[in-house]
């Protein structure tokens, strides 16, 4: 059950693209298409943005999107805007439990 | 509109025990399976238990098992978190979700705190 990895902190100046990775193993992240991107505000419940690798909740921006390769997933972040700053965590099904989260990353807007 | 209303969180003893509780409406509650979250003060999120729409199947993260017992009442559309055994790692604010991969009906309670010190 040990956390997915993500890069502690992406950075990017308005309008630019960021993606941040979310590598696992062959028992979550690349065994299975069960991948979710969740994003949180200070103080705030986590939002769901991405579910089943990369299917975009009604509501969630187009500039979201999300992909698998192997045993990384990927949430890219398109023309960042000061409002995407927050933390974003991802979510893999494992074969030993339900769910497991990332280490999580900081999205800052420069 | 989905709601999710966690309560029970508070101040308790090393050792000591806690009961939380989330009272869910606005979704067929007995249909889902129902987890909680919990994340430490300054620190990413980590799945702490699921239990199954009828409550048959149960899941913890090592961390728990033996010390936390979910369990849920379809009639009282409530999900609740036995904690005993505290310790200051168990220190969080504990969420009440409705998780999924398949969808996106994925809701979260706004968390109840909870933290274990002398």
């Amino acid at each position: 059950q040990s956390a997915l990895t993500q890069p502690a902190s992406v950075s990017g100046s308005p309008g630019q693209s960021i993606t941040i990775s979310c590598t696992g193993t062959s028992s979550d992240v690349g065994g299975y298409n069960y991948v979710s991107w969740y994003q949180q505000h200070p103080g705030k419940a986590p939002k769901i943005m991405i579910y089943h690798v990369s299917n975009r909740p009604s509501g969630v921006s187009n500039r979201f999107s999300g992909s698998k390769s192997g045993n990384t997933a990927s949430l890219t972040i398109s023309g960042l805007q000061a409002e995407d700053e927050a933390d974003y965590y991802c979510s893999s099904y494992t074969r030993s439990s339900p769910y497991v989260f990332g280490t999580g990353t900081t999205v800052t807007v420069l | 509109e989905v709601l999710l209303l966690e309560s029970g969180g508070g101040l308790v003893q090393p050792g000591g025990s806690l009961r939380l509780s989330c009272v869910a409406s606005g979704f067929p509650f007995g249909s889902y399976a129902m987890s909680w979250v919990r994340q430490a003060p300054g620190k990413g999120l980590e799945w702490v238990s699921t239990i199954s729409g009828l409550g048959d199947t149960t899941y913890y993260t090592d961390s728990v098992k033996g010390r936390f017992t979910i369990s849920r009442d379809n009639s009282k559309n409530t999900l609740s978190l036995q904690m005993n055994s505290l310790r200051a790692e168990d220190t969080a604010i504990y969420y009440c979700a409705k998780l999924t991969y398949f969808d996106s009906s994925v809701y979260w309670g706004q968390g109840t705190l909870v933290t274990v010190s002398p």
